[in-house]
């Protein structure tokens, strides 16, 4: 059975860095994009880019391009989404999900979500 | 604003049927870009319900369905249950913009 699980809630300052992972099993990891996904409280869901683990291409959302960098460890089969500097409006849950070799391809299936809050 | 239009919600009585819909423009579904459905319930991570417009994942009970004609797409849900309760969004890609939800919609069985 495929399995995204995330990193653990995240408390940060503004400014500060910030680096939360997806680790994959279940499938084989360079077979399949990772695609981030933020949804704020309360709010929809906003696709932030995805990765692409056999060569570590990205594509990023215009929305998200200079804020966050996707990488991966193909050996660990996990994905790492970084801010080198945080600020409040980043505050959101952060979901990974599988995504099929095609931009067209639908998300399956989701981690279970981290949750990013930054505040002074 | 989102790109896709899903209304904010929509509710039904337990047992009855209601819809969703998802309205796009020529860049994206009326491209002949495919839709897809989630449903997030309370507190937890979105899930596939419908891929490829009207197919169904292993799992997924036949209560649910998806249509898709022109430039829009709808999720079907019928003998609506209480467990149904939850958001649900599309999700396509537009030429211009790469990959799109639409705002998401709020569905209350009373």
């Amino acid at each position: 059975e495929v399995h995204l699980v995330q990193s653990g809630a995240e408390v940060k300052k503004p400014g500060e860095s910030l680096t939360i992972s997806c680790r994959t099993s279940g499938y084989t990891f360079s077979r399949n994009w990772i695609t981030w996904v933020r949804q704020k409280p309360g709010k929809g869901l906003e696709w932030m880019g995805r990765i692409d683990p056999t060569d570590s291409y990205t594509t990023y959302s215009p929305s998200f391009q200079g804020h966050v960098t996707f990488s991966v460890d193909k050996s660990a089969s996990t994905a790492y989404l970084q801010w080198d500097s945080l600020t409040a409006s980043d505050s959101a849950m952060y979901f990974c999900a599988r995504h099929g070799i095609s931009s067209q391809n639908w998300f399956d299936p989701w981690g279970q979500g981290t949750l990013v809050t930054v505040s002074s | 604003q989102s790109v896709l239009t899903q209304p904010p919600s929509v509710s039904g009585a337990p047992g009855q049927r209601v819809t969703i819909s998802c309205t796009g423009s020529s860049s994206n579904i009326g491209a002949g870009y495919d839709v897809h459905w989630y449903q997030q319930l309370p507190g937890t991570a979105p899930k596939l319900l419908i891929h490829a417009n009207t197919n169904r994942p292993s799992g997924v009970p036949d209560r649910f369905s998806g249509s898709k004609s022109g430039t829009s797409a709808s999720l079907a849900i019928t003998g609506l249950q209480t467990e149904d309760e939850a958001d649900y969004y599309c999700h396509s890609y537009d030429s211009s913009l790469g990959v799109v939800f639409g705002g998401g919609t709020k569905l209350t069985v009373l």
